[in-house]
């Protein structure tokens, strides 16, 4: 069974800090890596996504990938209240298989 | 607008009474599918589709009918509804299977 974990929090960061969230994926040959924001009651929305090894970083945030230790994080800098919110991570074991699987979800709190 | 679509956003019936969740896209995208996101559980994929006439099941599909006779159109069929398929179901859709997807605004569904 293909998994993907994350903690489950919540992850309360001070505004202003930097929010790190973290991914482990147990399929050794997944390709493409992916995390979406969900704030309650909505529909997930794409934030990042990254194929290679090392930083993507895109504004305020950074996904790093590591695909020997099977981990990919992203990282919020300068938290804002806004960014409160659930945060998926998704892996896509690639192959002939057009599967995705999500991770359970961070929820994230960034207080004033 | 690029966007994804689903119809109806809320839906309560009752037991064995069929229902159809549709979903459109109007981005071009090749590919398709259908998650249901359980509180505890997560974001499950149902059903994908990687092209017109082309499906396979996902992760839960048991309970579920899907079809692609259009690029743009992939509804959810529900043959005999249970309890156990109250959900919030969401349509994604993306360009290949390895990339990014794009989702609906999610079906609530109470079955009774």
């Amino acid at each position: 069974q293909k998994e993907v974990e994350q903690n489950s929090g919540p992850l309360s960061v001070p505004e202003g800090a930097i929010a790190s969230l973290n991914c482990t994926y147990s399929d050794r040959g997944s390709q493409s890596f992916f995390w979406y924001r969900q704030y309650s009651g909505k529909s997930p929305e794409l934030i990042m996504f990254i194929y290679s090894n090392g930083d993507k970083e895109d504004g305020r945030f950074t996904a790093q990938l590591n695909k020997a230790s099977q981990y990919v994080s992203l990282l919020i800098r300068d938290s804002q209240p806004s960014d409160s919110a659930t945060y998926l991570c998704a892996v896509n074991p690639g192959g002939s298989q057009g599967n995705l699987i999500f991770g359970k979800g961070t929820k994230l709190s960034v207080k004033p | 607008e690029a966007q994804v679509t689903q119809n109806p956003r809320y839906l309560i019936t009752v037991t064995g009474k069929k229902l159809t969740v549709t979903c459109s896209q109007n981005m071009n995208h090749e590919y398709m599918s259908w998650y249901r996101q359980d509180p505890g559980l997560g974001l499950r994929q149902i059903y994908y589709s990687m092209n017109v006439e082309v499906t396979d099941k996902g992760d839960v599909p048991e309970g579920y009918k899907v079809s692609r006779k259009e690029k743009r159109n992939f509804p959810l069929i529900l043959e005999s509804p249970s309890p156990n398929q109250t959900s919030l179901y969401f349509c994604a859709s993306g360009w290949t299977s390895l990339g990014e997807q794009y989702f609906g605004p999610g079906t609530r569904l109470t079955v009774t």
